[in-house]
């Protein structure tokens, strides 16, 4: 199983702040790396696809990077509502797999 | 609207069995790959189970296999999850996701309750 690696668990910033969360797999997923946005009580969102394509709907200020096994989901500068909690997963290899999450929380 | 709705979620006792359901709308849903995801409280997201469009390619977790079976109805634009001899650990809100580049869309969501 590929086993991915979130860092930090929690991230302490203001609005206006630059985010970079960080997400480690223990093998190559090669193009297939997602991140997901999930806010309390909702579903989680698609936020980036095949590492660095937006979904659709999702604001410039997030962007996906990386390769190989180090990935880097960035929001360049946070808005009250980036508040959340934020997923990488990999559809590589069986069984998909996801991190166990990062969490930006207001400073 | 594109949009997915679970139901059947409800409480169960342990080592019993429940069915629950994904209703597609406002897309081709036999067109889609579909999945199983599913969330502990408090805790993160667990990939369960895929299935193919046309239902010939199936995977499951480990955690899950031999005790839940992924299928799907495109006649009736619709997927399940027959899930059979439940533990606590099966406690969960259960999300059914359209797979196609990344899971672009979730459902709200389906809670699932093990407990005597």
């Amino acid at each position: 199983e590929n086993v991915l690696t979130q860092s930090p668990a929690t991230l302490c910033l203001s609005p206006g702040e630059r985010a970079t969360l960080s997400c480690r797999a223990s093998q190559s997923v090669g193009r297939y790396l997602a991140w997901y946005q999930q806010k309390p009580g909702q579903a989680p969102r698609l936020l980036v696809y095949e590492i660095s394509n937006r979904a659709t709907g999702i604001p410039g200020r997030f962007s996906g990077s990386g390769s190989g096994t180090d990935f880097t989901l960035t929001i360049t500068s946070l808005e009250p509502e980036d508040f959340a909690v934020y997923y990488c997963h990999q559809s590589s290899s069986w069984p998909r797999t996801f991190g166990q999450g990062t969490k930006v929380e207001i400073k | 609207q594109v949009q997915l709705v679970e139901s059947g979620g409800g409480l169960v006792k342990p080592g019993g069995s429940l069915r629950l359901s994904c209703a597609a709308s406002g897309f081709t849903f036999s067109d889609y790959f579909m999945s199983w995801i599913r969330q502990a409280p408090g805790k993160g997201l667990e990939w369960l189970s895929y299935i193919s469009a046309t239902s010939d390619t199936i995977y499951y977790a480990d955690s899950v296999k031999g005790r839940f079976i992924i299928s799907r109805d495109n006649a009736k634009n619709s997927l399940y999850l027959q899930m059979s001899r439940l533990t606590a650990e099966d406690t969960a809100v259960y999300y059914c996701t359209r797979t196609y580049y990344g899971m672009d869309i979730w459902g709200q969501g389906t809670t699932v309750t093990v407990s005597s």
